[in-house]
């Protein structure tokens, strides 16, 4: 069974810090990789994929990959209160199962003023 | 607006009904999913289709149905046999690559 797993929070950070959130997967053969964030009773939205080793940068996000380590991150800089959400990591299949995501559990972050 | 849609947004469901959830996608997607999500669950694959008239069992495919006979629509029937049907049921679609999965907006059933 291929896994995903996050570190399970909740995390709790004031506004302005720097949210820090986990991930590690199983399969080795998986090229890409996705944060998603999902308000409390709302679908997931995308808010980054990466697929090589080391950082990629979107606004206050930043991804990181580490393949031998298969470790995934997300970082949430100058967080707001409206980053508070659950973030779900998802792995992409390799081999048979290259399309299919497999997502972690999620971790649920709150941004208090 | 290319999207998908996802109804109804509530469904309330009695013991030993078959209840029938629609997702239709107009983003020309091949991929479409079908996830369960409970609390502290994460989300949990059902079925999934990555091209018309064909269809794959996920992890939890037990008490589900699905069809797929038009590249747009891809609807997931939860049939008596599901004995724990309460969930907040989600439906993706994908092009593939590294644009991840389109989420709809989710149905949310109730057994009563």
């Amino acid at each position: 069974q291929k896994e995903v797993e996050q570190n399970s929070g909740p995390l709790s950070v004031p506004e302005g810090a720097i949210a820090s959130l986990n991930c590690t997967y199983s399969d080795r053969g998986s090229q890409s990789f996705f944060w998603y964030r999902q308000y409390s009773g709302k679908s997931p939205e995308l808010i980054m994929f990466i697929y090589s080793n080391g950082d990629k940068e979107d606004g206050r996000f930043t991804a990181q990959l580490n393949k031998a380590s298969q470790y995934v991150s997300l970082l949430i800089r100058d967080s707001q209160p409206s980053d508070s959400a659950t973030y779900l990591c998802a792995a992409e299949g390799g081999g048979s199962t290259l399309g299919r995501l497999y997502f972690g559990r999620g971790t649920q972050l709150t941004v208090w003023p | 607006d290319g999207g998908i849609t996802q109804s109804p947004k509530y469904l309330f469901r009695k013991e030993g009904q078959n209840v029938t959830l629609s997702c239709e996608q107009n983003l020309n997607h091949d991929a479409m999913y079908w996830y369960r999500q409970d609390p502290g669950q994460g989300l949990r694959l059902i079925y999934y289709s990555q091209i018309v008239n064909d269809f794959q069992k996920g992890d939890i495919a037990e008490g589900y149905s699905v069809s797929r006979e038009k590249k747009e629509s891809f609807p997931l029937t939860v049939t008596s046999a599901q004995k724990n049907p309460t969930a907040f049921y989600l439906c993706a679609s994908s092009r593939g690559g590294d644009y991840g999965y389109t989420f709809g907006s989710g149905t949310r059933l109730t057994v009563v």
